[in-house]
């Protein structure tokens, strides 16, 4: 089964704080994802990476940035943790199948963000 | 822009009652439409997917079947148990973006025994 970890479930920062988010998928995955998820709104896409060192906006990139230096590893990063960011963040990969936008993305857990 | 709408929540049913959930979508091209669900305190995971038009996709029970003349993949289950409850969400992809997936806002269903 494809297992992605992501390494808090929950987390409290302060305004102003450098926040680091990890996600670990260990299926070898090509490509990976970041979301947050708000009551009402779904999931919005901030960052996304189809391979190591690459990086893609999303619908919402603004105050976040990622690294992908190993293929498992996609991290999240908040600059500076402002309050309009508590969220519940998502990670998930997925693997390229024969047809373009029909493979399945597997989620982690989640990471509930509280900035005070 | 393409985007997702789904029925508005919360669903609250009794067991063995029957169950649909609406999903309509716009695209600019030909999408792959998918239903994933979260239970509580999890990631989500995939329930079902469909990739080309008149498809049915199934799995627990549940279906959908994506119709493009009407652009929708509305979730249905015969009979409903209190594991079904959940968080519901339609999503769509697009060949053209590649594996970036486009959501809706979710229904939340409780089933009540």
């Amino acid at each position: 089964d494809v297992k992605v970890t992501q390494s808090s479930r929950y987390l409290v920062k302060r305004t102003g704080e450098k926040v680091f988010l990890e996600c670990v998928q260990d299926m070898d995955h090509e490509n990976m994802f970041w979301y947050r998820q708000d009551p009402g709104l779904g999931l919005r896409l901030i960052y996304f990476s189809y391979d190591v060192k690459m990086k893609e906006k999303g619908d919402i990139p603004e105050g976040y940035s990622v690294s992908r230096e190993k293929k498992e590893r996609f991290s999240l990063i908040l600059e500076s943790a402002s309050t309009n960011q508590t969220s519940m963040y998502l990670c998930a990969s997925s693997t390229p199948t024969s047809g373009r936008g029909t493979d399945t993305q597997y989620f982690g857990p989640g990471t509930r963000l509280t900035v005070l | 822009g393409d985007s997702v709408t789904q029925m508005e929540g919360p669903v609250t049913l009794s067991e063995e009652a029957f169950l649909t959930i609406n999903c309509t979508y716009t695209a600019t091209g030909y999408p792959s439409l998918f239903w994933y669900v979260q239970y509580p305190g999890e990631g989500l995971q995939l329930l079902l997917k469909a990739t080309k038009a008149d498809d049915k996709g199934s799995n627990k029970g549940f279906e959908a079947t994506y119709r493009k003349e009407t652009t929708s993949f509305h979730l249905e289950k015969g009979s409903v148990q209190v594991s079904d409850s959940a968080v519901y969400f339609c999503a769509l992809s697009l060949e053209t973006s590649g594996s970036r997936l486009t959501f809706g806002e979710g229904t939340q269903l409780t089933v009540n025994p």
